[in-house]
């Protein structure tokens, strides 16, 4: 079974320009997150999307990033216009369900899109 | 304050030294806890998960939690190289918003 699926693995932009990640969940996965690291910090929660609707954006940074996840398959992350602070590594997540951990709800990860701002 | 503080090291080991890795949380409401191993240019992996005070065991894996002191710790024994990743322990918010409160991560280094 095919894992947690992120596009690009590697950007660099210049500064003011527009980049999209995209992530394939694990099939049939509801629950789908974002999570970034930027340089220095730990891992933060972005957003929880439930199918295509969105649960929980309360850890997205500022109107400059948008994700969607239309027919609540993949999702993607636009930042636009990037900037030098957004540089870091974006993950996203999967998971079948919210419940309790180990009740077939674990949260699995993608390998992260590292993404450069110059 | 942090939500989930954690020693970011970096820890070097000998192959066969146990290790110990700690955290600590600042609310005492949290009740999931989590460990993720993550290899250098992978996602974190949940290792080892539980929702309760004291430990549990897997292989070579032990998870502690005190919600006393509000402390969290991962016990590696028989140490391989393998074992060489950075380790990220992580609160786990369950209810009307889901999701995981990471720690900084420690970098763990384990010599042959």
């Amino acid at each position: 079974e095919a894992g947690v699926t992120q596009f690009p693995s590697h950007s660099v932009i210049e500064k003011g320009q527009t980049v999209t990640l995209r992530c394939d969940p694990i099939s049939g996965h509801d629950n789908l997150y974002w999570y970034r690291r930027v340089m220095g910090k730990e891992i933060k929660f972005l957003l929880h999307f439930v199918k295509e609707s969105k649960q929980d954006e309360s850890g997205m940074p500022n109107n400059r990033f948008l994700a969607e996840r239309t027919g609540g398959t993949y999702s993607t992350l636009k930042v636009q216009p990037a900037e030098l602070e957004d540089s870091g590594v974006y993950f996203c997540a999967s998971s079948q369900g919210t419940g309790m951990i180990g009740s077939g709800n674990t949260i699995y990860f993608g390998e992260g899109s590292w993404l450069t701002v110059v | 304050q942090k939500e989930v503080e954690q020693d970011p090291g970096p820890l070097s080991v000998p192959e066969g030294a146990i290790v110990s890795l700690n955290c600590t949380y600042s609310n005492s409401a949290f009740q999931y806890f989590m460990w993720y191993r993550q290899y250098s240019r992978k996602g974190p992996e949940l290792l080892m998960y539980t929702y309760s005070s004291g430990n549990k065991e897997d292989g070579r894996f032990t998870a502690q939690v005190d919600k006393s002191s509000k402390y969290i710790s991962l016990f590696i024994r028989d140490s391989q190289p393998s074992d060489s990743a950075t380790y990220l322990c992580a609160i786990y918010l369950l209810g009307s918003a889901s999701k995981i409160i990471f720690g900084s991560g420690t970098r763990l280094s384990i010599r042959p």
